[in-house]
Order: C-alpha cells, then sequence, then structure tokens
C-alpha cells in the first residue's frame, strides 16, 4: 500500500460544529504532516509528527488541534472555525526526517466552513 | 524574510518541446530541494529530490539542477506531453528535516 488515504473527501461545517479529519497511511512512515492549501497559493505547513510525537506546531490557532493515536493515523480536530479556514486539507507522510523519496500526499479534504 | 519564487505566469509549450521550469530562493540555506506535481483539487505528487552537494539529478523525461549559488533550481521535461499539463511546485527542505516551506508553483500547459 503506497497511499495515504484522507476522509472525508468534503467536509461543509459551521462555525459552532466540531469535526475532525482523518489521515491514514500503511507505509510505515514515520513522519506525518497537516498542511493547508488555499487556491491558486502553496501548501502551507501546520503541523509535523515523528514517532508520533508532535515535533512542529506552525502557531496554528487552537481551533484546530491534531492527535496522533498511533504510527498509521493521523487526525485534526476541528472546533469553532471561521470561514477563512476553508481550503484544502492535506495529509502527507514520509519515511522520516531525511526521507528521500520526498512526502506522499493524499489527496486532501475540501473544507468550507458557512 | 524566507522566500521562495516560481514563474507565477503559466508556461505554454508545443508536445514534444522541452518543458523548462525555475524556482528562485532566497534567506534560505536548504539540505535539499523537491519538487511536485499537483493537479486540481489534489494532493502534490512527488517527482524529484536534489541535495545540495548535488548538480543534477534525472528521472526519465525529467532532469532537474540545483545551483546553490545562483540559488536557482531548474525543472526541466523533455518530449512533452499533453498529459504533463498540471501545476510544478518546488519546495525546499530545511536541514534537519521536517520543515518544508512549498513554493506556489507554475502552471504548464502542453498543447498538442
Amino acid at each position: 500500500d503506497t497511499e495515504v488515504t484522507q476522509t472525508p473527501k468534503h467536509l461543509v461545517m459551521g462555525m459552532t460544529n466540531k469535526k475532525s479529519l482523518k489521515c491514514e497511511q500503511h507505509m510505515g512512515h514515520r513522519a506525518m504532516y497537516w498542511y493547508k492549501q488555499k487556491a491558486k497559493k502553496p501548501p502551507e505547513l501546520m503541523f509535523v509528527y515523528s514517532y508520533e510525537k508532535l515535533s512542529i506546531n506552525e502557531s496554528v490557532p487552537s481551533r484546530f488541534s491534531p492527535e496522533c493515536p498511533n504510527s498509521s493515523l493521523l487526525n485534526l480536530h476541528l472546533h469553532a472555525l471561521q470561514p477563512e479556514d476553508s481550503a484544502l486539507y492535506l495529509c502527507a507522510s514520509s519515511q522520516d526526517r531525511q526521507s528521500n523519496y520526498g512526502y506522499t500526499f493524499g489527496s486532501g479534504t475540501r473544507l468550507t466552513v458557512v | 524574510s524566507q522566500k521562495i519564487e516560481q514563474n507565477s505566469e503559466a508556461l505554454n509549450i508545443q508536445e514534444g518541446k522541452t518543458a523548462t521550469l525555475t524556482c528562485n530562493y532566497t534567506n534560505y540555506s536548504p539540505a535539499y530541494l523537491q519538487w511536485y506535481r499537483q493537479d486540481p483539487g489534489r494532493g502534490p505528487v512527488f517527482l524529484l529530490l536534489i541535495r545540495e552537494n548535488e548538480k543534477e539529478k534525472r528521472k526519465e523525461r525529467l532532469k532537474v539542477t540545483f545551483d546553490t549559488t545562483l540559488k536557482q533550481s531548474l525543472f526541466h521535461i523533455t518530449a512533452s506531453q499533453p498529459a504533463d499539463s498540471a501545476t510544478y511546485l518546488c519546495a525546499l527542505v530545511h536541514t534537519g528535516g521536517f520543515k518544508t516551506i512549498f513554493g506556489a508553483g507554475t502552471r504548464l500547459f502542453v498543447k498538442a
């Protein structure tokens, strides 16, 4: 299995809702990432997990809460989001921090906050 | 501040020609540089990685060069095909790994 699977593919949520994005990989990768991408913009790093521990938090607002339950799963919990948080949320993984094979990205979750 | 620049103008070329995309960076000392392809509404797909001590890397019809003096990488697609039409992103990886910063990408259109 050489894929990163993200669910759901699309999500519409109100500003008072709580929802979660899920990401799964079975490649044995030990580093996992959350990126946010707005239209016609580059992906922006949000969080990095290495060996299931949070390594980098790029000053992301607390309404985004990451979780890494095990080496194959990465979640992003969402609460009290704003319309400007609408974007494509991408999960990625790599073998480790010095990967020679780049990142493997999922297809993303298209999030719309209304 | 750290900056990655890719040509924001779309690149239009004829099928069979070589496409050359540019990635310039400032105030950054990357350990290595990656190139990705991204199709609309999809996640980026990894293409090539080149390290700071490498000048050139090839993979099939793809070639990447890396000039740390000029702070520039060039990405070439030879014998381009309409299926190569996509956005191509360069990404710089900081020493120690983890922190990868992406350029905004260049949209490539290959006409039949």
